[in-house]
């Protein structure tokens, strides 16, 4: 069975730190990956998404980047901000079989301190 | 945000009842996909489907059907509802090599 892992569980920051979060996948025969961000009680918000034959991907302050021989993925926040403050959960898309399904990390719950 | 509208938003119900829940978009996209969020499990795929009339199970399809008559519309619905469904069940849709998009939830308690 396909997993993800995020790790930390949770992170705090200080408002303005730059910060990195942590992706790993137990296959590496991956078609994409995905980034969102959830706030309570809400929905999901795709970030990025970075195909298998990609290295990485930028938006804004938000870098992502994919090492698809490592099963790693992290993604970079820059110039952190209080409305940062959410959590962050990476997916991974699998090649072949059952190939439209996103496997889920469980997230990182991220919060910025002003 | 992506054009996806989930109803009913929040249902509670009685074990043993059928529930309808609703999704749909205004993108015209392919595919569309049930997901249900709980604590300590994060999202897990239950159903979903790559054109009208065309659906394949997830991981926890085991109590759930579904049903795409109409490219916007993508019903999921339980038989019998069970305590184990009590759930936040999102709906997201997708194009080919294009990201998921997800709606808001439905915030469903069976008692």
């Amino acid at each position: 069975k396909q997993e993800v892992t995020q790790i930390p569980a949770a992170l705090s920051v200080p408002e303005g730190e730059n910060l990195v979060l942590n992706c790993s996948f137990t296959d590496s025969a991956i078609y994409n990956l995905q980034w969102f961000r959830q706030d309570p009680g809400k929905g999901l918000t795709s970030l990025l998404l970075i195909q298998s034959s990609q290295r990485e991907q930028t938006s804004g302050r938000l870098n992502a980047s994919l090492d698809k021989s490592s099963g790693r993925s992290t993604l970079y926040i820059a110039a952190s901000q209080p409305g940062d403050s959410a959590t962050y959960l990476c997916a991974v898309q699998y090649s072949g079989a059952g190939s439209y399904q996103l496997t889920f990390g469980k997230g990182t719950k991220l919060s910025v301190i002003p | 945000d992506a054009g996806i509208t989930q109803s009913p938003r929040h249902k509670v119900t009685e074990t043993g009842t059928p529930v309808t829940l609703r999704c749909h978009q205004t993108e015209n996209h392919r595919y569309m996909y049930w997901y249900r969020q709980d604590p300590g499990h994060g999202l897990r795929l239950i159903h979903y489907s790559y054109g009208v009339k065309d659906t394949d199970k997830g991981e926890v399809s085991d109590g759930y059907s579904v049903s795409r008559s109409k490219t916007e519309d993508f019903l999921l619905t339980l038989e019998s509802a069970t305590s184990s469904q009590t759930s936040v069940y999102f709906c997201a849709i997708s194009d080919i090599n294009q990201p998921q998009h997800f709606g808001d939830g439905t915030r469903l308690s069976i008692l």
